[in-house]
């Protein structure tokens, strides 16, 4: 099963308002990851959080971290309509050597000009 | 700075044909992921590669094959096509072991691969 779990499946906002995404997972993790993409395009990253820190800072970006609940939530202040794309989490899962990057259903951000 | 390169991007198969789906690197990175996206699933893992030579299974690994003979390609094969298979597959990279900490693994991704299966 998919270890990340995003919240709302999908959210429309007027230009200039902030949105929120939330991240539910379910194992230890080294870091999580957001990722943006555009309609029929491949998935950009926009910022990682590492399992040690609570807070992280990119431009219009501000994305937390709740290892005690296993959560994340990510935040784009002052939307435009650019904004418009899924959004994804993903979590790189403590388990030995390896690295095996596992991904959210997604959420369909909609910014309204 | 090519990144990552998938090809094809477009194809159709027939039920029970095979075919194999290329993926290239080029920011020396060690590990190596091949996703499929449907509608409402979400990007499900299908195998993955820590390293040259090595494979290993992700979430959805049946029916399709992998190998990684060389760091910066990484091969998705389908061996007998089925209508099930129908998606869009993606590929990615990550870290780069002589320029970030293991921790700090952001992934690449290619453009995608749109896969009809008739």
């Amino acid at each position: 099963s998919q270890q990340g779990e995003e919240d709302p499946q999908a959210l429309s906002i007027q230009e200039g308002e902030n949105a929120t995404m939330n991240c539910s997972y379910k194992t230890s993790i080294n870091n999580l990851q957001w990722y943006r993409q555009n309609s029929g395009r491949g998935l950009v990253h926009l910022i990682l959080i590492r399992s040690n820190e609570r807070e992280k800072h990119s431009g219009r970006l501000r994305v937390t971290l709740d290892t005690s609940k296993k959560s994340s939530s990510l935040l784009i202040t002052a939307s435009r309509a650019a904004d418009t794309a899924s959004y994804f989490c993903a979590t790189d899962a403590v388990g030995g050597a390896n690295s095996k990057l596992t991904f959210g259903k997604g959420i369909t951000l909609s910014v309204r000009p | 700075n090519a990144g990552v390169t998938q090809t094809p991007k477009f194809r159709v198969l027939k039920t029970g044909q095979s075919m194999t789906l290329l993926c290239a690197q080029d920011m020396n990175h060690e590990y190596m992921y091949w996703y499929r996206q449907d509608p409402g699933m979400g990007l499900r893992l299908i195998h993955y590669s820590v390293g040259e030579g090595t494979t290993a299974k992700g979430e959805v690994p049946d029916g399709y094959n992998v190998s990684r003979l060389k760091k910066q390609n990484f091969l998705l094969g389908l061996e007998s096509a089925a209508p099930s298979q129908t998606s869009v597959y993606f590929c990615a990279s990550s870290y780069n072991a002589h320029k970030v900490s293991r921790w700090n693994t952001e992934a690449f991704f290619g453009q995608g691969t749109r896969l009809t299966v008739v």
